[in-house]
């Protein structure tokens, strides 16, 4: 399979903890992007790569939210201290600049519950 | 805030039957995108039109888009059980941006009966 790969698909965790997640996008992909949906709702943008380069953050990323991208290949999103109101479902996606504007190809997800 | 409203928010339907879904947006775009989602899963992208585009076809989805109501339709027609999912529109974050970074519907779920 050569898709977005995420790890883990589920998290559950209780408030306080650290947790990070792991997305592998598609290997020619030069741009990652990381999006929240919360139950009923629509993917919710957070924050996007191209390449190794952190190029912006939504508000809605606390300063307990960081990002990295270190080789420009995997991407984690650590979230620290965690509360019940980050529990949800972390998505990652990955597109590469040139390829039109802006289809992303989307992971399954990983599913964060905090107890 | 969502820049996309979809309506109806739930839509269920029998096999073989049309589904129509709406999206509404705020702010002017150069591009707008429908996306699926499987109840547990990640989206997959089905369609983009762009806004010098009135109407697309791909398979049994047509798509039409209005930038002067802002708002776009998505058509499933002959519809078969394994549609049943949530339908999303998206729209640039910045209404012309070529980025990635989009703004997503509430969605519609569809669920189709056999």
């Amino acid at each position: 399979d050569t898709g977005v790969s995420q790890d883990p698909r589920h998290k559950i965790t209780k408030r306080g903890q650290n947790v990070t997640f792991r997305c592998d996008p598609i290997s020619e992909h030069n741009r990652l992007y990381w999006y929240r949906q919360t139950l009923g709702q629509g993917p919710e943008f957070l924050t996007y790569f191209q390449n190794e380069a952190q190029l912006e953050k939504s508000r809605l990323l606390s300063d307990r939210f960081s990002a990295e991208r270190p080789k420009g290949s995997f991407s984690t999103l650590e979230i620290q201290r965690t509360e019940q109101g980050d529990s949800a479902m972390y998505l990652c996606a990955s597109s590469l600049v040139g390829r039109g504007p802006g289809e992303l190809f989307f992971g399954e997800g990983s599913r964060l519950t905090v107890l | 805030s969502q820049q996309g409203e979809e309506d109806p928010q739930a839509l269920s339907i029998q096999e073989g039957e049309n589904a129509t879904m709406n999206c509404s947006y705020k702010t002017s775009i150069n591009n707008l995108q429908w996306y699926r989602q499987n109840s547990g899963r990640g989206l997959v992208h089905l369609i983009l039109i762009r806004s010098n585009e009135r109407e697309k076809h791909s398979g049994r989805l047509r798509v039409t888009l209005d930038t002067s109501k802002k708002s776009s339709s998505l058509l499933i027609t002959a519809s078969r059980a394994a549609d049943t999912a949530s339908y999303f529109c998206a729209t640039p974050l910045n209404g012309s941006g070529n980025t990635g970074k989009l703004i997503f519907g509430q969605g519609t779920t569809l669920q189709v009966k056999p």
